[in-house]
């Protein structure tokens, strides 16, 4: 799988901030940009992912917004709070069709003071 | 429903001894990744099982690696002999097969992981 850029790799925020990722990917043709979160001794979870019929998604306080133009899409926690600390990783885009390999980048650090 | 389940948790190792890693991941899905993390790195892709069979090893750093996937359920990740530099935290995933006849990428389910220490 292709690699991807992330930045930055820590960010400290106070609580109530809003925290921003952003993913760098090079394949014109990916269809699927996913964002996973890792709390401490647990394994990556998906949290949001998003497909390219679409600019942006919300869950709640999370949000992805995709820029294809660009080749960009960026992780938004608004409101944070101190259970958002936790490592977030972007994976590689995946394309329609063949073998879907996530690989990930080197992961944000996110750490929200109280 | 059971999430993915790896073991052992820990395992602290000698330089040149074996450890086996176990995964069972989630009924019904057809594919199971290994990856590595190193402390501070990436998640490090090492290979890819569909059912039974090896889809792609491209990330497996060399032949002290074993995977295997019995009769497609659970899978095994063999070191031997390892090495200081097999230090990691090693996770296994696993996700369905793709949805719909674009086989649009879908969620990976990742196990705890398991950290493996070689002194």
């Amino acid at each position: 799988g292709e690699n991807v850029e992330q930045h930055p790799s820590t960010l400290s925020v106070q609580e109530g901030d809003s925290a921003v990722i952003k993913c760098t990917y090079s394949d014109s043709a990916s269809n699927y940009f996913p964002w996973y979160k890792q709390e401490l001794g647990k394994g990556p979870q998906l949290i949001i992912d998003i497909r390219s019929n679409v600019g942006e998604k919300k869950d709640q306080r999370i949000a992805v917004t995709l820029n294809k133009t660009a080749k960009h899409f960026s992780l938004h926690i608004t409101e944070t709070q101190p259970e958002d600390s936790a490592v977030y990783f972007c994976a590689n885009p995946g394309a329609s069709g063949g073998s879907y390999i996530p690989t990930f980048g080197r992961g944000t650090s996110l750490i929200v003071h109280p | 429903e059971a999430g993915v389940t790896q073991f052992p948790s820990h395992s602290v190792i000698e330089k040149g001894q074996t450890v086996t890693l176990r995964c069972d991941p989630i009924s019904g899905h057809d594919n199971l990744y290994w990856y590595r993390r190193v402390m501070g790195k990436e998640i490090k892709f090492l290979l890819h099982f569909v059912k039974e069979s090896k889809q792609d090893e491209s990330g497996m750093p060399n032949n002290r690696f074993l995977a295997e996937r019995t009769g497609g359920t659970y899978s095994t990740l063999k070191v031997q002999p390892a090495e200081l530099e097999d230090s990691g935290v090693y996770f296994c995933a696993s996700s369905h097969p793709g949805q719909g006849y674009s086989l649009i990428p879908g969620e990976l389910f990742f196990g705890e992981g398991s950290r493996l220490t070689v002194l």
